[in-house]
């Protein structure tokens, strides 16, 4: 299985910049997708196709790469933006999901 | 709107098995697919399944055959799934999430508890 690699935890503040990385273990192309999910909550997409803004997402979130290296980027972050956000991936069988990034609003 | 309905909470005894459901509506269920995960608290997010509700055509995570049994009823926009054999390794959240052609998941349901404890 490609097994997604991401970092357990990060600190910001509001207004600041924040990248999240996700490496995969083999290529997906630009089969990536990022999740945020809350508490309590089901995961809600952010951006597709590693690069592409789901309808209704505010802009301060994008995304980039390709084959193995991935980011989310959230600028600027708002406190509302605490969360776990994951990546998915389904260039390769099964899909797979990163073990997730936890954001702290400073 | 899109939306997907799961059942309630499911405390269940181990070795039995639990029919969970998911409940669509605002979109064209027959001619869609649907999937499932699970997710312990704290923890990822796993894939279980999908299934095509067109004809029934299921495609499993290889770690979840035998587990996991995807149906769904097409005169009531339901999916299914069957949890057979429950062991306390199987409490977890699951949720059903319609699936794109791209293979990201673009509306989810609630999720359900499921405690598997004697």
């Amino acid at each position: 299985d490609t097994v997604l690699t991401q970092s357990p935890a990060l600190a910001v503040s509001p207004g600041e910049r924040v990248t999240i990385s996700c490496r995969a273990s083999e290529s997906v192309s630009t089969g990536m997708h990022w999740y945020q999910q809350k508490p309590g909550q089901q995961p809600k997409l952010l951006i597709y196709g590693a690069s592409n803004l789901e309808s209704g997402v505010p802009a301060r979130f994008s995304g980039s790469g390709s084959g193995t290296d991935f980011t989310l980027t959230i600028d600027p972050v708002e406190a509302d933006d605490t969360a776990t956000y994951f990546c998915q991936q389904s260039w390769n069988d099964p899909f797979t999901f990163g073990s997730g990034t936890k954001l702290e609003i400073k | 709107q899109v939306k997907l309905q799961q059942s309630g909470a499911e405390l269940v005894k181990p070795g039995a098995s639990v029919k969970l459901s998911c409940k669509t509506s605002g979109y064209t269920f027959s001619t869609s697919y649907m999937s499932w995960f699970k997710q312990i608290p704290g923890q990822s997010i796993e894939w279980i399944g999908m299934i095509y509700a067109g004809d029934g055509g299921t495609g499993y995570n290889q770690k979840f055959k035998g587990k996991a049994t995807l149906t769904v009823d097409t005169s009531s926009s339901t999916a299914y799934m069957d949890l057979s054999s429950l062991t306390t390794e199987d409490s977890a959240v699951y949720f059903c999430a319609r699936p794109h052609w791209e293979g990201y998941f673009d509306y989810w349901g609630q999720g359900v508890m499921v405690t598997v404890s004697s």
